[in-house]
């Protein structure tokens, strides 16, 4: 069975950092693309970033491009996300996503194992 | 860049289809899906590539895209189908789009 189960989630004050993580089990992580996709309170899916199968092409929304960096550890099947100089606007529940694909960069892509997200908080 | 454009809500008796729409440029060229969210839950993916059902979606759910327009269609709508439905797409000057939802109330 597929799960996906993410942690690190937080309040930090503007300009700190945090390190969100997310535990895979049921498949391995280096055989499949997965994402970051958030979620800003009362509003819709936002994609963040994605690490394709071979975890040598990484990719990014221009929102956090530059700021985030999404990789993975092959031995412990996790996928991580580094968010640095964090904004109000970052305040969001965090979902780490497994595509059906090995990589993102195709348009049969599509996301079919979500976590139950995390919780950011961005406020001073 | 590339937008996905829903509308905000629809609404439907239950028993009857109700059809939930996504709009974007050459949308029918594109392998569109979609995802059912429940209140305070995850999204689920409930029809990829267009029109192909994951396992353990009813067969009541289905998919089709033409022109600018892809739609997901719910026959005999039950309550249990209230949810936020997103559709995403993919392409090469956005990379992953998401439409901004469309909220399905079950009357």
């Amino acid at each position: 069975e597929v799960q996906l189960l993410e942690s690190g989630g937080g309040l930090v004050q503007p300009g700190e950092s945090l390190r969100l993580s997310c535990a895979a089990s049921g498949f391995s992580v280096s055989s499949y693309a997965m994402s970051w996709v958030r979620q800003a309170p009362g509003k819709g899916l936002e994609w963040l970033s994605s690490l394709d199968y071979s975890g040598a092409n990484t990719y990014y929304a221009g929102s956090v491009k530059g700021r985030f960096t999404i990789s993975r550890d092959n031995s412990k099947n996790t996928l991580s996300l580094q968010m640095n100089s964090l904004r109000a606007e970052d305040t969001a529940i965090y979902y780490c996503a497994k595509a059906g694909t090995k990589t993102t960069r195709t348009p049969l892509l599509y996301f079919d194992f979500w976590g139950q997200g995390t919780l950011v908080t961005v406020s001073a | 860049s590339y937008e996905l454009t829903q509308s905000p809500s629809v609404s439907v008796s239950a028993g009857q289809t109700a059809s939930i729409t996504c709009s974007g440029d050459k949308l029918g060229n594109k392998y569109a899906c979609w995802y059912r969210q429940r209140a305070g839950q995850s999204p689920e993916l409930v029809m990829f590539q267009r029109d192909e059902r994951p396992s353990g979606i009813p067969e009541r759910f289905s998919g089709s895209s033409s022109g600018d327009t892809a739609t997901l269609t719910i026959s005999g709508t039950q309550p249990m189908d209230e949810a936020d439905y997103y559709c995403q797409a993919w392409d090469s000057s956005t990379e992953v789009v998401f439409g901004g939802g469309t909220k399905l109330t079950v009357l």
